[in-house]
């Protein structure tokens, strides 16, 4: 089956700083991804979509300068929280779509990466 | 407003015992369904999907669930529970086009008691 993987599985920083986490699709090339953010004891939110080569669509409320997504090639994403809060600590899960012809828009969901801001 | 309601927060159930997570769901496509599974910490598995055809769809790991569409749901199933199956579980919905995310439901917490 289809593999996305992210990158790091955790992270621990300081208030103030920026850390940029990566999805891969490791044997597909995935036209879409797509940001969740989870919150403990709490379903998956959608923050923004992700076409390769365009601009990232962001869902009502989520400042997309503080949450920076590029999609520069086929098989990687990455997002980058600026100047990051202890607010911003969550799970973040990116998921890919399998751009095949039949896939039925498909998603397959990264590990998660684990941010926690001091 | 499309959603997906997931009317248990938490379910306990003794191991041995049969399982039902209830899904509904409000969509105006016509929908694909979708269960995960999430062990704290951990990413989505995929446990089981619906995008057409036989209404009921056998999983991994022995779940299965059924499509109703008069009822608008997608209520997940299994005949006896494992104590490995605590766990949060996803219930959600998604377009066949591309470029839409999928939605996601609260969540239902299976609790397995011995």
């Amino acid at each position: 089956g289809a593999v996305v993987s992210q990158h790091p599985s955790r992270v621990i920083c300081k208030s103030g700083t920026s850390v940029k986490i990566e999805c891969r699709s490791l044997d597909f090339q995935a036209t879409t991804m797509f940001w969740y953010r989870q919150f403990p004891k709490q379903s998956l939110m959608l923050m923004a979509t992700s076409n390769e080569g365009s601009k990232a669509t962001y869902e009502q409320g989520v400042e997309k300068d503080k949450f920076l997504i590029n999609h520069a090639s086929l098989t990687l994403s990455t997002l980058t929280v600026t100047s990051a809060h202890p607010e911003d600590s969550s799970f973040y899960i990116c998921s890919a779509r399998d751009g095949r012809v039949g896939s039925y828009n498909e998603q397959f969901f990264g590990p998660g990466t684990r941010l926690t801001v001091l | 407003a499309q959603s997906v309601t997931q009317p248990d927060i938490h379910i306990t159930v003794s191991e041995g015992a049969s399982l039902e997570l209830r899904c509904n769901y409000s969509y105006g496509a016509t929908p694909y369904l979708f269960w995960y599974v999430q062990s704290p910490g951990q990413g989505l598995q995929l446990l089981l999907k619906y995008f057409s055809g036989d209404t009921l769809v056998q999983g991994i790991k022995g779940f299965e669930a059924e499509f109703k569409r008069s009822q608008s749901s997608f209520n997940l199933r299994k005949p006896s529970v494992h104590w490995s199956d605590a766990a949060e579980y996803f219930c959600a919905v998604g377009a066949s086009q591309a470029g839409t995310a999928l939605i996601f439901g609260k969540g239902t917490t299976l609790s397995v008691s011995s």
